[in-house]
């Protein structure tokens, strides 16, 4: 199975801050068709995963343009500018390019 | 409005059984693959089983944790998704997520204690 680190574990951020999650996978995420099945999601506490970003870089309906991915072939980043309150709590990374898809351990963003 | 609702979490035995049913609307459910994903306390995500929609055949795909003991099925015409599990394990306690790539429910929790 692929295997998903994200780095680091836990995040401390101000306010207004920029936060910066590493995805890194043990083999490639481009599929036979060209594509890259790596996703974003967020886990607010007490609540289930949305999905953030899609396809490494795309921002799923209603995310603001604070959210941000990037990467190719094994190495993947998000990227959140002006940190809010609202964007606290455990970001994960996902790969659906092979089979079983799998997910990264998850990165905490917390409040400094 | 997209909604997944999960229904049938309970605390059981181990080696007991449960079902877990999830109810989709408000999206195209025919055309998605769905999942359960499970969340054990404190924990990260894992995938459980998936099955495909019918344009892929309805293809299966179950953890090695859980194979042999859990079943994924779905009804198209009631837009249901359902996870039969028997011969339950302690480790098995988790909330469990239906979920549709972008779209998840709530979740349903799943206790198996003595």
């Amino acid at each position: 199975d692929v295997v998903l680190t994200q780095t680091p574990v836990s995040l401390l951020i101000s306010l207004g801050g920029q936060a910066s999650i590493s995805c890194r996978s043990s083999q490639s995420l481009v599929h036979s068709n060209g594509n890259t099945y790596l996703h974003w999601y967020l886990q607010k506490p007490g609540q289930s995963p949305q999905l953030l970003i899609y396809q490494v870089s795309n921002r799923f309906s209603g995310i603001p343009d604070r959210f941000s991915g990037s990467g190719s072939g094994t190495d993947f980043t998000l990227k959140i500018s002006r940190v809010e309150p609202e964007d606290l709590g455990v970001y994960y990374c996902l790969q659906r390019t092979h089979n079983p898809w799998t997910f990264g351990g998850g990165t905490k963003l917390e409040l400094k | 409005e997209v909604q997944l609702v999960e229904s049938g979490g309970g605390l059981v035995q181990p080696k007991g059984s449960l079902k877990l049913s999830c109810a989709a609307s408000g999206f195209d459910f025919n055309s998605y693959g769905m999942s359960w994903v499970r969340q054990a306390p404190g924990k990260g995500l894992d995938l459980v089983a998936d099955i495909s929609s019918k344009s892929y055949n309805y293809a299966t795909y179950y953890a090695d944790s859980v194979k042999d003991r859990f079943t994924i099925s779905r009804d198209d015409s009631q837009s249901m998704v359902y996870l039969q599990m028997d011969n339950l394990k302690t480790e098995d306690t988790a909330l469990y997520y239906c979920t549709a790539f972008a779209y998840w429910g709530q979740g349903t929790l799943v206790t198996v204690s003595s």
